[in-house]
């Protein structure tokens, strides 16, 4: 198959605290999996990516883990800041290019 | 450069009419996807286009959803006598096409149907 869960569906943190969000898939083919930040009423934007070649990967205070034995990938999100909150989704790709997403976390960050 | 563009933003339409949803990607993008995302979900796969090559149109949810695409540019999406269910914000993304590998999407700001 080719879903992907994704957990929590809400997340409320204090800024500067981090925040992870988790996504367990099932096709065990799949060897993308992106990241996107949706904010109110605008488009999703890739925040990162990994592909499943590597383990980890990091960009400034966002980071994806990945574990391909487990079929989870986790964002990771530290320091964070007023301007975090947004909705993310996860995606994993199908073979067939396009991307199965998950349901979405709306990450609240409070000042 | 320029990103995804669609339109109209903001479509309204009355059960049982037609419309036409219209999406430009980014130039040179030879992958284009449509997405549906309805109020407070994820995003729903509907048809992928990449080059000459057939369809993948796997996602598209009964035969009154249909899409279209000249070349490697402009796609309509297509969705005959509507319904409320239809409602929701219809996301267009493009992507290189590189072979080989999944490549990154980029989304436009999407059309908002809103079916009375």
């Amino acid at each position: 198959g080719e879903n992907v869960e994704q957990h929590p569906s809400t997340l409320s943190v204090q800024e500067g605290d981090s925040a992870v969000i988790k996504c367990t898939y099932s096709d065990s083919a799949s060897n993308y999996f992106p990241w996107y930040k949706q904010e109110l009423g605008k488009r999703p934007q890739l925040i990162i990516d990994i592909r499943s070649n590597v383990g980890e990967k990091k960009d400034q205070r966002i980071a994806v883990t990945l574990n391909k034995t487990a079929k989870h990938f986790s964002l990771h999100i530290t320091e964070t800041q007023p301007e975090d909150s947004a909705v993310y989704f996860c995606g994993q790709d199908t073979g067939r290019r396009a991307l199965t997403f998950g349901s979405g976390t709306r990450l609240q960050v409070q000042p | 450069g320029a990103g995804v563009s669609q339109s109209p933003s903001n479509k309204v339409t009355e059960k049982g009419k037609d419309v036409e949803l219209r999406c430009d990607p980014i130039s040179g993008h030879t992958a284009l996807y449509w997405y549906r995302q309805r109020l407070g979900q994820g995003l729903e796969f509907l048809i992928y286009f990449q080059g000459n090559s057939a369809p993948d149109k796997s996602g598209l949810p009964s035969d009154r959803f249909s899409a279209e695409r000249t070349g490697e540019s402009v796609s309509t999406l297509t969705i005959q006598r509507t319904q409320q269910e239809d409602s929701a914000v219809y996301l267009c993304a493009s992507s290189p096409g590189l072979a080989g590998s999944t490549d990154t999407q980029y989304f436009g700001p999407g059309t908002r149907l809103t079916v009375l």
